[in-house]
């Protein structure tokens, strides 16, 4: 199975601070590769798409860039509602494999 | 709106088997990819496998084969994942998720069923 190494595994950040998550995959995946928020007893909610693609509704300080291996996740100015844990994915090929997750801490 | 409604909260036994609903209410539902994802407590995501109606085909995680089977009624919309030989491990979270999909990429898990909380204890 690919794995998927996401980094860091936490961070602290202040409200307009720019963040960037990291995902390595242990092989090509190609663009296949998606990203999600999640919040304390919520489903996952999705963000991003064939790494870039921006999901319908979320808003335009989230961006999705890289290929091949390595992917990142940018949030352009962080507000208060962005505090949460990120998971990217790879959809290339089954099985599906989610990186450990990235929680987002207001510092 | 597409919803995924899944069944309610369940509590079982060890050793016995667990088979948790996920109804697709607006929208196709065979053309799609409909995941089943676990979070233990405290843990992250972790993907269990997932079917395409439509062709009947499934994949499941190495960490679930043979214990899981994941399966879809395309007359009432709804897939199912039932889980055997549960241990209290198992205790989780599990979530349905759909995924939309073109003959070369999938376009992410869009829609998310509310999750539904096994509790393994004896």
């Amino acid at each position: 199975a690919i794995q998927m190494t996401q980094s860091p595994s936490s961070l602290s950040a202040s409200v307009g601070d720019r963040v960037t998550i990291t995902c390595r995959a242990s092989q090509d995946i190609r663009s296949d590769l998606a990203w999600y928020q999640q919040k304390p007893g919520k489903a996952p909610k999705l963000l991003i798409y064939v790494v870039s693609s921006l999901q319908s509704g979320v808003p335009s300080r989230f961006s999705g860039s890289g290929s091949g291996t390595d992917f990142t996740l940018t949030i352009s100015t962080l507000q208060p509602e962005d505090f949460a844990t990120y998971y990217c994915l790879q959809d290339y090929n089954y099985p599906w494999t989610f990186g450990q997750g990235t929680k987002v801490e207001i510092k | 709106q597409v919803q995924l409604v899944q069944s309610g909260a369940e509590v079982k036994k060890p050793g016995s088997s667990v088979k948790v609903s996920c109804k697709a209410s607006g929208g196709t539902f065979s053309t799609y990819v409909f995941s089943w994802v676990r979070q233990a407590p405290g843990q992250g995501l972790e993907w269990m496998g997932g079917i395409i109606p439509i062709f009947g085909t499934t994949n499941y995680a190495q960490t679930f084969q043979g214990r899981v089977t994941i399966t879809a009624d395309e007359s009432t919309s709804t897939a199912y994942m039932e889980l055997s030989s549960l241990r209290s491990e198992d205790t989780a979270v599990y979530y349905c998720a759909r995924t939309p999909r073109s003959e070369v990429t999938n376009f992410g898990m869009d829609v998310w069923g509310q999750g539904t909380t096994v509790t393994v204890s004896s």
